[in-house]
């Protein structure tokens, strides 16, 4: 079945430092999002990417959707305390309803002040 | 709006004990789905449901029991908790064309 393999599976990086993560998958996927969970909270949507090749940015936070079609990277430009918590990547599981989401295991971002 | 609302917050059971965690939304959405977290593995789909009255398997659903009698609720049921149902649960909903919306959690503990 599809599966998303996501990378780092956790960094500790100091304020300020860019931050890359990336997902990939040995399928197709037409659309790419990206997810932060808070601790003690739900995952919650930064970007969501529809088209291969497209790049789209949401404040400091910067996607890509790759252009194989089979992965994508999310880089963070000048991290602060506040962007700590998991980052996930997800996409359709095509064989399920088009609600069905297939998410990567995660990277647990650490931010030292 | 309360978005996606789950209760309790954290429960703990005994073994072969039954329990309901409770899903509700506001924004009149069809779809709602049941997933669980446990480290190092991601999200996982329980159950999901397209509309009320339809409900459908997703990748780990053995051990849990879902229905959609209203548009609102997609309550989760454990029949008889195991340990290996220790785990934070997250209900999902989203009209089709927007992102999932999660509730805040239900973190579960089987002893």
């Amino acid at each position: 079945g599809q599966q998303l393999n996501q990378s780092p599976q956790s960094m500790f990086i100091q304020e300020g430092e860019d931050v890359s993560m990336n997902c990939t998958s040995s399928s197709i996927f037409n659309t790419w999002l990206w997810y932060k969970q808070d601790p003690g909270e739900g995952p919650v949507l930064l970007i969501a990417l529809y088209k291969a090749g497209e790049l789209t940015s949401n404040g400091r936070l910067t996607a890509q959707f790759g252009i194989t079609r089979k992965d994508s990277f999310l880089n963070i430009s000048a991290s602060i305390p506040s962007d700590v918590g998991i980052y996930f990547c997800a996409g359709p599981d095509y064989g399920g309803s088009q609600g069905n989401l297939i998410f990567g295991k995660g990277t647990k971002l650490s931010v030292k002040p | 709006n309360a978005g996606v609302t789950q209760t309790p917050k954290f429960q703990v059971l005994k073994t072969g004990q039954s329990m309901t965690l409770q899903c509700a939304q506001d924004m009149n959405h069809e779809y709602m789905s049941w997933y669980r977290q446990d480290p190092g593995m991601g999200l996982r789909l329980i159950h999901y449901s397209v509309g009320a009255g339809i409900t459908d398997q997703g990748e780990v659903p053995n051990g849990y029991n879902v229905s959609r009698s209203t548009t609102e609720d997609f309550p989760l049921r454990l029949l008889s908790a195991a340990p290996s149902q220790t785990s934070v649960y997250f209900c999902a909903s989203n009209d089709g064309n927007s992102p999932l919306h999660f509730g805040n959690g239900t973190r579960l503990t089987v002893t």
